[in-house]
């Protein structure tokens, strides 16, 4: 069976400092790879994706694809108490849809 | 631009009671649509997903159904709710056809529709 998998967490940042979020994907054949947030009751929100090995950087958000580990993390630079969310990894598996992660909870701490 | 809606935001209904739920999706033809559910907590689980009018693929077998009468409508039904039911129901639509900017595959949600069975 596909999978992604993610730590639950929660994990717990001091503001200001890097926030690593790391997923997994079972199928090699992945081509491309997202990362969500999702705020507390409300839906999941793009916030990257990368499809190249190596980095990608977005701001303060750096996503990182290591497809011979089967690996793909998110890097939050300079976190705030605005970062605290449920981050979701998904990857697609398939031409028509993607694979979500059950998420990792993110909380910064002032 | 495309948005995505979704009604009604919050549903109470009593076991046994039939459901629907709509989304609609505009600035974009052709859309693939999405119907997950997320209970409490927990991830997010795909229902079924349509890739045109009338084709529907369904991910858990359930008794919930899916239709797509039009091209940027998607409903999801129930004849019969269950207490376990219960969650968070989202809507997502992806644009097949790439060329260039976020992969094909990417998907854009809706607001959400929460339905509590009691």
């Amino acid at each position: 069976q596909k999978e992604v998998e993610q730590n639950s967490g929660p994990l717990s940042v001091p503001e200001g400092a890097i926030a690593s979020l790391n997923c997994t994907y079972s199928d090699r054949g992945s081509q491309s790879f997202f990362w969500y947030r999702q705020y507390s009751g409300k839906s999941p929100e793009l916030i990257m994706f990368i499809y190249s090995n190596g980095d990608k950087e977005d701001g303060r958000f750096t996503a990182q694809l290591n497809k011979a580990s089967q690996y793909v993390s998110l890097l939050i630079r300079d976190s705030q108490p605005s970062d605290s969310a449920t981050y979701l990894c998904a990857v697609n598996m398939d031409p028509s849809k993607i694979i979500f992660g059950s998420g990792t909870r993110l909380s910064i701490r002032p | 631009s495309q948005t995505i809606h979704q009604w009604p935001a919050t549903l109470v209904q009593p076991v046994g009671s039939p459901l629907s739920l709509e989304c609609t999706v505009e600035g974009t033809s052709n859309p693939n649509l999405y119907w997950y559910r997320q209970a409490a907590g927990r991830g997010l689980q795909l229902l079924f997903y349509s890739v045109g009018i009338g084709q529907i693929s369904s991910e858990v077998p359930q008794n919930l159904s899916a239709s797509r009468p039009q091209d940027r409508q998607f409903i999801l039904s129930s004849k019969k709710l269950l207490l376990s039911d219960s969650g968070f129901y989202l809507c997502a639509w992806s644009a097949p056809g790439g060329g260039g900017g976020p992969p094909q595959e990417t998907q854009y949600f809706g607001p959400g529709t929460r339905l509590l069975v009691l």
